[in-house]
């Protein structure tokens, strides 16, 4: 059982570059999570999905885009990245809104803008 | 502006001692608070969750206490192992639309001397 897969583990970007940061999730979840993590400022949501075929803006959607391409997968893209975007990306998946529903993480993406 | 202030950014205890993380919120719209659990290259874990109609919750080592009408809420870990060296996050938690959304505090860098 993977939980949250996260692809790369790691990726060096030039400024103005574009990438997409692909998540899988196997536990039959409906609702998927993009976060990033930078020093001091813990994580801040960017996009969710909270189920298949649906996407909104969390705290910090400015730069990104999102798409959920089925129950499974929720990809973020960085259309042209910028330093700014330097940083730990978490992708989750939760089964819903309950109580008794927590987040299960990825081990993230370190992303280097140069 | 955060919404969910934790601190102390880091802290170090002996072996045996108790570790203790505080938390402030502000949004009295949160329901659901969380303390997430991270070790090195990893992605945060659920270590514990407390829903605020109630003012404590124990599991094992670790303790949540919960302070409604001071808009606070606290991790105390107990006997603190080297194996409970981690970063620690509370959040807060709005649910909306069957997702959950969490605010996170900034992190605590525990260190646990043996």
């Amino acid at each position: 059982n993977a939980g949250v897969t996260q692809t790369p583990k790691f990726q060096v970007l030039k400024t103005g570059q574009s990438m997409t940061l692909q998540c899988a999730q196997d536990m039959n979840h409906n609702s998927m999570y993009w976060y990033r993590q930078d020093p001091g400022m813990g994580l801040r949501l960017i996009y969710y999905s909270a189920s298949e075929g649906t996407t909104d803006k969390g705290e910090v959607p400015n730069g990104y885009n999102v798409s959920r391409l089925n129950k499974r997968e929720f990809s973020l893209r960085l259309e042209s990245a910028a330093p700014s975007q330097t940083s730990v990306y978490f992708c989750a998946s939760g089964q819903g809104q309950g109580y008794n529903s927590p987040l299960h993480f990825g081990n993230g993406t370190r992303l280097t803008v140069t | 502006q955060q919404q969910v202030k934790q601190s102390p950014q880091s802290l170090i205890v002996q072996k045996g001692g108790i570790s203790i993380i505080n938390c402030a919120y502000e949004n009295t719209a949160f329901d659901y608070f969380p303390w997430y659990q991270q070790f090195p290259g990893k992605g945060p874990a659920l270590l514990i969750a407390i829903r605020p109609d109630v003012s404590e919750k124990k599991e094992g080592r670790f303790t949540i206490s919960f302070n409604k009408s001071a808009k606070q809420f606290s991790l105390h870990i107990m006997d603190s192992q080297p194996g409970d060296s981690a970063t620690y996050f509370c959040a807060a938690s709005t649910r909306l639309q069957g997702a959950q959304k969490l605010v996170f505090g900034q992190g605590t860098r525990l260190t646990i001397n043996p």
